[in-house]
């Protein structure tokens, strides 16, 4: 079965530091998400790679998937307290289950 | 106006009783989920329907039924809660041919 393995598991940054969190397959991806869940709330929907190589961004939270589409990396510009929380990815499994991974709890303080 | 809600957010109960949690979604989506999230934060699927059909049952005690009166709302039953049930339930809706995911808000359930 196909395992998700996320690193950092946690993640304590200044305000205005740049991040990165890694997500690795165990098996090729043929689609990744990236989730964001708030401390306490439900996971909000961040980005959808599919394509090898494949590079989106959305104000300042940038996903890659690599060539091989076994790993994704998401990358966080001049952090601020509103990108605290958890981030999950996740991949298509069999039928219509998505896999999820470890998740990486970011802090970001002032 | 809420996509994807669920009720209560809050259960606390003890052992051995019955809940329910309701959740119905308001987008059209033909898949629903139910997902559980244990205190180390990691997600797992434990149902999926599709059309009020039954299509992914991970390996979940009989205890947990969910249930499917229509295509908007996925309500889900456990029986002689214990206390390893308690977690955070998340139910989710997707369309048929997509993979993206709407999420309600959880129901954190505590089992004393």
């Amino acid at each position: 079965s196909q395992e998700l393995e996320q690193s950092p598991q946690s993640l304590i940054v200044q305000e205005g530091k740049n991040l990165t969190i890694n997500c690795t397959s165990s098996k090729t991806l043929y689609g990744l998400y990236w989730y964001k869940q708030k401390y306490g709330e439900g996971l909000i929907f961040l980005m959808m790679l599919q394509k090898g190589g494949e590079e989106k961004s959305h104000e300042k939270i940038t996903a890659k998937l690599d060539e091989k589409k076994q790993q994704s990396s998401l990358h966080i510009t001049a952090s601020q307290p509103s990108h605290a929380g958890i981030y999950l990815c996740g991949a298509d499994g069999n039928t219509d289950k998505l896999i999820f991974g470890t998740g990486t709890r970011l802090q970001v303080f002032p | 106006d809420t996509a994807v809600s669920q009720t209560p957010k809050y259960l606390v109960t003890q052992m051995g009783n019955d809940k329910s949690i309701k959740c119905e979604q308001n987008l059209g989506h033909d898949t629903m989920y139910w997902y559980k999230q244990d205190s180390k934060k990691f997600l797992k699927i434990m149902f999926s329907y599709n059309n009020k059909e039954l299509i992914i049952n991970e390996t979940v005690p009989n205890r947990f039924s969910p249930k499917s009166p229509d295509k908007a709302h996925l309500n889900l039953h456990i029986n002689s809660l214990e206390l390893g049930d308690s977690a955070v339930y998340f139910c989710a809706s997707s369309p048929l041919s997509g993979r993206k995911q709407y999420f309600g808000p959880g129901t954190r359930l505590t089992v004393t």
